[in-house]
């Protein structure tokens, strides 16, 4: 079982919506990212947070430790946002990935 | 820098041959990362400075791979007789400090295909 799952793995949505991807996990951590991958392009730091909520802009990312679950949540979701988000745990000397959702939001 | 820079972004190579792929951190940052991406597949771990040290070289896939970064600045990935499944992104990272709660920055990229 690997120690990351993200769901849901494809996700297509339609512009204005609001769009929940979420991060379950198996181990003990003390922090949680999330990336953002855009078609081509390098890894985006989105979110690096350790509990409760952290919000930027239309992007809300919420961690609870003690049921080890995370969520990404995109608010008047835009086709720009389209992209692979992907949750990493902060280990000691690296991140361990999840497999990453593919997001597609059409106009 | 401004940003993580990797050098080349897009890398040919035939098999049987070595490449190397640079990564250039944030001035200052003490923590580089190399990790890899495969067609499909998820990012994994290869290896981790500390400075010029390297704590952490778990990932390395096999002793063809070896990486080295000197003057706590600039890395080099280095692959050696690649074979087509080291075809992937690899995928540089670095951080001001070590451990749990820093940010990671990211670089673009160096997309290998060996053919």
């Amino acid at each position: 079982k690997n120690e990351v799952e993200q769901s849901p793995q494809n996700l297509t949505a339609q512009e204005g919506e609001f769009i929940t991807i979420n991060c379950s996990y198996s181990v003990g951590i003390s922090a949680l990212h999330w990336l953002q991958q855009h078609p081509g392009g390098g890894i985006v730091s989105l979110f690096m947070l350790s509990s409760g909520k952290k919000k930027h802009g239309r992007l809300i990312a919420t961690i609870n430790i003690q049921e080890k679950h995370s969520s990404l949540h995109i608010t008047a979701s835009h086709p720009r946002d389209s992209a692979v988000y992907i949750c990493a745990l902060a280990g000691e000397n690296k991140l361990v990935f999840g497999a990453g959702t593919i997001l597609r939001v059409k106009s | 820098g401004a940003g993580v820079s990797q050098s080349p972004s897009n890398k040919v190579t035939e098999k049987g041959k070595d490449v190397e792929l640079r990564c250039d951190p944030i001035s200052g940052h003490t923590a580089l990362y190399w990790y890899r991406q495969s067609l499909g597949q998820g990012l994994e771990f290869l290896i981790y400075f500390q400075g010029n040290s390297a704590p952490d070289k778990s990932g390395l896939p096999s002793d063809r791979f070896s990486a080295e970064r000197t003057g706590g600045s600039v890395s080099t990935l280095t692959i050696q007789r690649t074979q087509q499944e080291d075809s992937a992104v690899y995928l540089c990272a670095s951080s001001p400090r070590t451990g749990l709660n820093t940010e990671a920055f990211f670089g673009q990229g160096t997309r290998l295909t060996v053919v």
